[in-house]
């Protein structure tokens, strides 16, 4: 099995435009989670959702929103980027949100 | 609120020596606590766990002891190789329905040959 895939792998993208980073599990996990990894600061928790249909924010919500319309699927949008979203981008999940957590290979996202 | 601390890095070691990293906390409660390791261009994968005060984690020669007293998970290899070199995060999972994980910075692990 692929486990939890990403995409795309690296962007370069221009302050001000909106872009989604797709994050795909086959491994019908209930809850799905995107941090960012900042050096010195590790993963903080940005958004997160505990079962298809819901989602809640994490610690560092802002700039950015998410939708869980089904169980593979939980894309994170930015709408319009600013070079602090600079950042690399995990999605993760798991089988309830007290299981251990399965991360995705990451996305490099610059904003110039 | 939750926290987790770890050694500043990086560690530099030769093959075959002995690693500790220390990993000390704090939580309200009973949290689970984590090592991940981050292998360079990688995302993370789970390096071992422990749920309960007292329990050990274990897995390729790494250990980690859950130790309520002192709030630590220091991460141990006897041995470590080549291969280890890696970016190691400690993890907490609190009480929380949102199964958010509280990361420390993560250490850098440098193993020359």
């Amino acid at each position: 099995t692929a486990g939890i895939t990403q995409a795309p792998t690296s962007q370069i993208l221009a302050a001000g435009r909106s872009m989604t980073l797709r994050c795909t599990q086959d491994m019908r996990h209930n809850a799905m989670y995107w941090y960012r990894q900042d050096l010195g600061l590790g993963l903080r928790l940005i958004h997160y959702s505990n079962t298809a249909g819901t989602t809640g924010k994490g610690e560092v919500p802002d700039g950015y929103s998410v939708s869980r319309a089904n169980t593979d699927d939980f894309p994170l949008t930015l709408a319009s980027a600013v070079p602090s979203q600079t950042s690399v981008y995990f999605c993760a999940s798991s089988e309830t949100s007290y299981h251990e957590q399965f991360f995705g290979p990451g996305t490099r996202l610059t904003v110039l | 609120g939750d926290s987790v601390t770890q050694m500043e890095g990086p560690v530099t070691l030769s093959e075959e020596a002995f690693l500790t990293i220390n990993c000390t906390y704090t939580a309200t409660g009973y949290p689970s606590l984590f090592w991940y390791v981050q292998y360079p261009g990688e995302g993370l994968q789970l390096l071992l766990k422990a749920t309960k005060a007292d329990d050990k984690g274990s897995n390729k020669g790494f250990e980690a002891t859950y130790r309520k007293e002192t709030t630590s998970f220091h991460l141990e290899k006897g041995s470590v190789q080549v291969s280890d070199s890696a970016v190691y995060f400690c993890a907490l999972h609190g009480s929380s329905n949102t199964g958010k994980l509280i990361f420390g910075q993560g250490t850098t692990l440098q193993v020359k040959p």
